[in-house]
């Protein structure tokens, strides 16, 4: 079985931009959530979602967003990207169902650099 | 969840048993402990989890206390490639909201040759 796959892998972007990644779960995963990491402040939980709705969110501004498709594919969006946006962007899926429990899986994320 | 304490730092042999205690003295009955690894510039990767009973899969092995309030995971024999930060967690298994896992520092675990 694939695992979750990120694009892109590596990107650089200028101060003011916007930046769309992409995650694609593990097939029969139905949720996928979005962590940041960064050197000062580690991995912390950006949002995630469950059958195409957004269930929580973490303490990030309105910039950062997201969404999932019906395939329970999903995207994050970054708007007016700031230098401190700069981060390893890591998604992560689980199925969360009874039968196969909820352990969360990781990709190998998106480096974002901002400059 | 509850938190675990995990040292900060240790160092192994190659080929030698590592051995990571992690401290999670608040946990639950019906939490389980987790373990991710995370490799330099790499997303977090699933080692093993349990409840009470000792687990054991093809990477490690997970040793619960019979009172649940530490753990200790064991690579049992660790090659260079086992470098990595090592995060122990605990929540809930199996809750269809349980969504979140909340890291901490982890342990930096160096294999040496």
């Amino acid at each position: 079985k694939a695992g979750v796959t990120q694009t892109p892998r590596y990107l650089i972007k200028t101060r003011g931009q916007q930046v769309t990644l992409s995650c694609s779960p593990i097939s029969g995963h139905r949720s996928v959530s979005w962590y940041q990491q960064t050197p000062g402040q580690g991995l912390q939980f950006l949002f995630e979602y469950f059958s195409e709705t957004q269930r929580n969110k973490g303490n990030f501004p309105g910039r950062f967003s997201g969404r999932q498709f019906s395939n329970s594919r999903s995207e994050m969006n970054v708007s007016t990207l700031e230098l401190g946006d700069s981060a390893l962007y890591l998604c992560a899926s689980s199925p969360l169902d009874r039968s196969s429990g909820n352990t969360i899986y990781f990709g190998e994320g998106s480096w974002l650099t901002v400059v | 969840d509850a938190k675990t304490t995990q040292p900060t730092s240790m160092d192994c042999a190659e080929g030698r048993a590592a051995n990571l205690p992690c401290n999670h003295s608040t946990i639950s009955g019906n939490e389980y402990v987790y373990w991710y690894r995370q490799i330099h510039s790499q997303g977090p990767q699933y080692i093993i989890h349990g409840l009470k009973n000792n687990e054991t899969n093809e990477m490690a092995s997970l040793i619960i206390t019979e009172d649940r309030k530490s753990s200790t995971l064991i690579l049992p024999h660790a090659t260079l490639r086992d470098t990595a930060v090592y995060y122990c967690i605990v929540r809930v298994a199996v809750r269809s909201n349980d969504y979140k896992l909340s890291f901490g520092a982890g342990t930096t675990v160096t294999v040496r040759a």
